[in-house]
């Protein structure tokens, strides 16, 4: 199994630019989650699902769309970037919510000019 | 205002020292991960927690859930360079976890 995967590893964007930030899983894992992460902040939520069809708004939603139509796939876009917005992602999955072993992909690292 | 605070902030210690980190809140949380994260990498669970006043042991590492599930500590035995990374925790709230900051530990061979 390759776990959780996210593409690409590095993106410079400038302001206003829009991209979409790719992540899978290959353990049919009904739960995914999408973080940012800054310094000295930890981990804050964006947005997530808990299966198919079914997207919720995290702790840290504006700015970003998410949708999910596989099990697999959970992209997530963004919509005119801003410098705010300039941080490192990370996709996670598990096979269920709270309480469960969460697996993190690599991360996605942006820049936005 | 962070929900999860996690202390020390740096920790730099020598090899074979022992050390303990702690995760604390105000609220209550019906379980508690402890993750370590390695530069250029996504965190990985070390442990999740669930009983009040639970205590795990992972070969050097002990992990404790505070018997009010409010907060935590990890103690590691014998530090080695491996163990160096951001030690993050996380407490599960409705269906989601929160993070804390992190510790970030540094061990000197």
């Amino acid at each position: 199994n390759a776990g959780v995967t996210q593409t690409p590893k590095f993106q410079v964007l400038k302001t206003g630019q829009s991209m979409t930030l790719q992540c899978a899983q290959d353990m049919n894992h009904e739960y995914m989650s999408w973080y940012r992460q800054d310094p000295g902040m930890g981990l804050r939520l964006i947005h997530y699902s808990v299966g198919a069809g079914i997207t919720d708004q995290g702790e840290v939603p504006n700015g970003y769309n998410v949708s999910r139509s596989t099990t697999e796939d959970f992209p997530l876009r963004l919509l005119s970037a801003a410098p705010s917005q300039t941080s490192v992602y990370f996709c996670a999955s598990s096979l269920g919510l709270a309480g469960s072993h969460q697996y993190f992909g690599p991360g996605t690292r942006l820049l936005v000019l | 205002t962070q929900l999860l605070e996690q202390s020390p902030q740096f920790l730099s210690i020598q090899e074979g020292e022992n050390l303990t980190v702690y995760c604390n809140s105000s609220s209550v949380f019906s379980s508690l991960q402890w993750y370590r994260q390695e530069p250029g990498e996504g965190p990985v669970l070390l442990v999740t927690v669930v009983t009040g006043g639970e205590v795990k042991k992972l070969k050097r590492l002990t992990f404790q859930f505070g018997d009010a599930r409010k907060d935590s500590s990890l103690h590691i035995t014998a530090a080695q360079p491996g163990d160096t990374g951001l030690y993050l925790c996380a407490g599960a709230r409705g269906q989601n976890f929160v993070f804390g900051p992190g510790t970030r530990l540094s061990v000197l061979p």
